[in-house]
């Protein structure tokens, strides 16, 4: 029920190209689904969240679509750069009551080839 | 602003022998955060302070692992005896608030337990 599975383990996409991640949840009542990106050495930063109450959000050359009903979230970065190369953490938590404990999935490990 | 804090930065020590994290928040920030990072996996919620008090120690191995936070400000986390199985890197994070606030993450220590 806490599980937030990801896939795939990891990706190597062209530069210029579109990387597609992919999460699914179990728990229902989760209400909040952001997505980290961690380079090594270094703590994961978030990069951009969404809610369950709009399917899309958009920043910059970030997209997370989100689908209810299938209980899947995915992070599509457009135009892929080298310098995206780095590990992609999906998350989920519930956050209503001001507590947020986020359920991390595995990682995704992105290499972006010029 | 200054990001937070952690130290030491690296850490190696045999298996039974203790060992000790500091973290320091970003300021003003009310909510702190103690994750493990096992190699491949991704950040694994372990404590959850609010100002000084626990919100969640669900996942705190509570025989050998103990946290504090002294004052509402910076944060120890102490493992004694250590466990082969407790290599990992140990990220601290903080939080404005304990809802959806984003959460900032430290640069982490690397243990290693032999």
């Amino acid at each position: 029920q806490q599980q937030v599975k990801q896939s795939p383990q990891s990706l190597i996409v062209q530069k210029g190209g579109i990387s597609i991640i992919n999460c699914a949840y179990e728990n229902t009542a989760f209400d909040y689904f952001p997505w980290y990106q961690q380079f090594p050495g270094k703590g994961p930063a978030l990069l951009i969240a969404i809610r369950p109450d709009v399917s899309e959000k958009k920043e910059g050359r970030f997209t997370i679509s989100f689908n209810k009903s299938a209980k899947q979230f995915s992070l599509h970065i457009m135009d892929s750069q080298p310098g995206d190369s780095a590990t992609y953490f999906c998350a989920a938590s519930k956050v209503s009551g001001g507590y947020n404990k986020l359920i991390f999935g595995a990682g995704t490990r992105l290499a972006v080839h010029p | 602003e200054a990001g937070v804090a952690q130290s030491p930065r690296y850490k190696i020590i045999e298996k039974r022998q203790s060992v000790a994290f500091w973290c320091n928040p970003i300021s003003g920030h009310a909510t702190l955060y103690w994750y493990q990072q096992i190699l491949g996996q991704g950040p694994k919620l372990l404590i959850q302070f609010q100002n000084n008090g626990v919100v969640d120690d669900s996942q705190l191995p509570k025989d050998r692992f103990s946290a504090e936070r002294l004052k509402g400000v910076d944060s120890t986390l102490k493992i004694q005896p250590a466990k082969l199985e407790d290599s990992a890197v140990y990220l601290c994070a903080s939080s404005s608030g304990g809802g959806p606030d984003e959460q900032y993450f430290g640069p982490g220590t690397r243990l290693t337990v032999t």
